[in-house]
């Protein structure tokens, strides 16, 4: 069964840093692109970044709010997605949700068929 | 960047009744390599994440009810929802993978009972 377990959330202060992770399992860790994609209070989806698999040498794109702010890496040995977020901004609010496609193009995906349940991040003094 | 505009931003239906939920995208996002159309909707509930229910514009994810469909090329794509039950009553969204940003959301359509 192919799960997506998200944790690391919490309250942080503007320009604080927070560190969210993403544990997977049910499937092949090493060569499946992974997706961050937030939601603000009460707004839509919003695609954070991607990190490419072990094949394609876990390159990365970011969104152009988050790019040099957030970081997104991987630990094959723990099969586990990270979200280092630094110089937290009050618009970084909401939950956050890592995003896979397992059935059809786990590397390069055009759209997500398993999503974790999210994790909450609050930015406020 | 890529925009994706759905309309209405709320939508109200009866129990039976047909449901159509708009999509337009700023540029194409037909690929013409494989002539495929990488538009996918998504359904969430309250408290929940986002469920997939069409890839390709039009291919219904494995499990979900016949009653969803999607149609659509380039840049006008439709979700309908041909006999709306108590249980569709969520928020709809489409989504892009072809340009800038990479994936980009449209802002979501609110279906409830009339």
């Amino acid at each position: 069964e192919v799960q997506l377990v998200e944790s690391g959330g919490g309250l942080v202060q503007p320009g604080g840093s927070l560190r969210l992770s993403c544990a997977a399992s049910g499937f092949s860790f090493s060569e499946t692109w992974f997706n961050w994609v937030r939601q603000a209070p009460g707004k839509g989806l919003e695609w954070v970044g991607r990190i490419k698999g072990k094949f394609h040498g876990e390159a990365t794109d970011y969104a152009a709010p988050v790019k040099g702010r957030f970081t997104i890496s991987r630990d094959h040995s723990k099969n586990t997605l990270y979200l280092q977020m630094n110089s937290l901004k009050t618009e970084d609010a909401g939950v956050y949700y890592c995003n896979v496609d397992v059935e059809r193009r786990p590397a390069d995906p055009e759209s997500f068929d398993f999503w974790g349940q999210g994790t909450l991040v609050t930015v406020s003094s | 960047d890529i925009v994706m505009t759905q309309s209405p931003d709320s939508l109200a239906v009866s129990l039976g009744e047909r449901a159509t939920i708009n999509c337009k995208s700023s540029q194409s996002v037909l690929y013409s390599s494989n002539n495929k159309n990488y538009l996918a909707w998504y359904q969430q509930k309250p408290g929940q994440p986002p469920k997939l229910l069409i890839y390709w514009a039009s291919t219904r994810e494995s499990g979900v009810p016949d009653r969803f469909s999607g149609s659509g090329s380039g840049t006008d794509f439709t979700l309908t929802i041909s006999s709306l039950q108590a249980e569709d009553v969520a928020v709809y969204y489409c989504q892009q993978y072809y340009g800038s940003p990479l994936y980009t959301f449209g802002q979501g359509t609110k279906l409830e009972i009339k």
